[in-house]
């Protein structure tokens, strides 16, 4: 089964605006990892949130982390069209990755 | 993408027959990682490897295996294919676990495998 799920599994907005999506998991974690995927493409590492970390910033992006509740978001501020992308949150639980099924992102001009 | 390369980058090919997929990277890490993505699943882990001749099982292995005689190459074998390992299969590498903590991965490009 999925260790993370991320919510919602599609999302469509305009330029400019924020972009937050949420993923759960279900056993306790080491940390807890974002990725990007452009259409046809591999993944792409965004950010890494450890389990005793809260909060996280890069650039535009913004990671929370809320172990008791077993949940992550990842806000996008000041969206671009480039940002439309699928993105994945991933759990280590140790030894390996468990990927959720992703969040469809599209960014619209 | 960069260090990393898959080959092929398609293949088309008939149930029964072995497949061979390699993955290549330049970048010394320790781990590599085969996955398959599907609709509706995500990614999910075929195998892994720790080190040159040092591999494990994920949670997708049936049907599949893997051989590590180098550190930049990690190789994934279909024994015999068949439709429902049509898929896009990703490698991935990491510079390691300490304690069993997996840290950032890199994704190769992937390969588009379709079983006829």
């Amino acid at each position: 089964s999925q260790q993370g799920e991320e919510d919602p599994q599609a999302l469509s907005i305009q330029e400019g605006e924020n972009a937050t999506m949420n993923c759960s998991y279900k056993t306790s974690i080491n940390n807890l990892q974002w990725y990007r995927q452009n259409s046809g493409r591999g993944l792409v590492h965004l950010i890494l949130i450890r389990s005793n970390e809260r909060e996280k910033h890069s650039g535009r992006l913004r990671v929370t982390l809320d172990t008791s509740k077993k949940s992550s978001s990842l806000l996008i501020t000041a969206s671009r069209a480039a940002d439309t992308a699928s993105y994945f949150c991933a759990t280590d639980s140790g030894s390996r990755l468990t990927f959720g099924e992703g969040t469809q992102l599209t960014v619209n001009p | 993408d960069a260090g990393i390369t898959q080959s092929p980058r398609h293949k088309v090919t008939e149930t029964g027959t072995p497949v061979t997929l390699r993955c290549h990277q330049t970048e010394n890490h320790r781990y590599m990682y085969w996955y398959r993505q599907d609709p509706g699943h995500g990614l999910r882990l075929i195998h892994y490897s720790y080190g040159v001749k040092d591999t494990d099982k994920g949670e997708v292995s049936d049907g599949y295996s893997v051989s590590r005689s180098k550190t930049e190459d990690f190789l994934l074998t279909l024994e015999s294919a068949t439709s429902s390992q049509t898929s896009v299969y990703f490698c991935a590498i990491g510079q390691g676990a300490a304690a069993g903590v997996v840290e950032t991965q890199y994704f190769g490009p992937g390969t588009r495998l379709l079983v006829l």
